[in-house]
């Protein structure tokens, strides 16, 4: 199972929006609604902040929102701010039962 | 609710080591489990899950014939045994579960981790 693709880095200034993007195949995001993304604070542990798309888990910000076209996932950060300078990770659960994670996008923020 | 992440070390290549993940404060015995590694500087990567009662498995490509995931639900308690350690299987393991969710892809509980060193 491949891992799924993501830029290495994106960046943005305070207030911005910005996109980051999750590619796979269709055995896993192309075929299912269970894509994740998961913030990580360098030495934390992962923290999930979507599920399933775009369902977002209680107590989560709702400047985070994700969608899905076809093969390919995407999460926005709306009203970008300092703390939100993290790595974001993307997964999905794959044809073969198993869950696939995306290589990680290190977020800057200007 | 709490995941707590113990046996990592140094070990050499060829060696074995088994981590324990310890669970406190919801029902183990309900939810499956997963183990999800991270190689220093490196992305996400899914090893294994463990149904409810411990009697189903699967794992990555990466591990498969290496690895065994088991459990003791009396003891709210993870084991993975992990067999012939290759240098690349080097990095942070953490175990992590789908609590309120009750997925089988979305981790919204994770231990702190233990840091894994395959090295001569």
């Amino acid at each position: 199972q491949s891992a799924l693709t993501q830029p290495a880095s994106v960046s943005g200034s305070p207030g911005q929006s910005i996109t980051l993007s999750c590619t796979g195949t269709s055995r896993d995001i192309g075929a299912y609604t269970f894509v994740s993304w998961y913030q990580q604070q360098p030495g934390k542990a992962p923290k999930l902040i979507i599920y399933e798309v775009n369902i977002r888990p209680s107590g989560v910000s709702n400047r985070f929102s994700g969608s899905k076209s076809g093969n390919t996932a995407s999460l926005t950060i709306s009203a970008l701010q300092a703390e939100d300078e993290a790595t974001y990770h993307c997964s999905s659960y794959t044809a073969i039962s198993t869950v696939v994670f995306g290589g990680g996008t290190k977020v800057t923020v200007l | 609710v709490q995941l707590v992440e113990s046996g990592g070390g140094l070990v050499q290549p060829g060696g074995s080591l088994r981590l324990s993940c310890a669970a406190s404060g919801f029902t183990f015995s309900g939810h499956w489990m997963h183990w999800v590694r991270q190689a220093p500087g490196k992305g996400l990567l899914w090893v294994s899950h463990i149904n409810s009662d411990g009697t189903a498995t699967d794992y990555a490509d990466s591990v498969k014939g290496r690895f065994t995931f088991s459990r003791d639900n009396a003891k709210n308690t993870l084991y993975l045994q992990m067999n012939s350690l290759r240098v690349e299987d080097t990095a942070v393991y953490y175990c992590a579960t789908s609590l309120e969710m009750g997925t089988l892809d979305a981790f919204d509980v994770w231990g702190q981790g233990t840091m894994v060193i395959v090295s001569s």
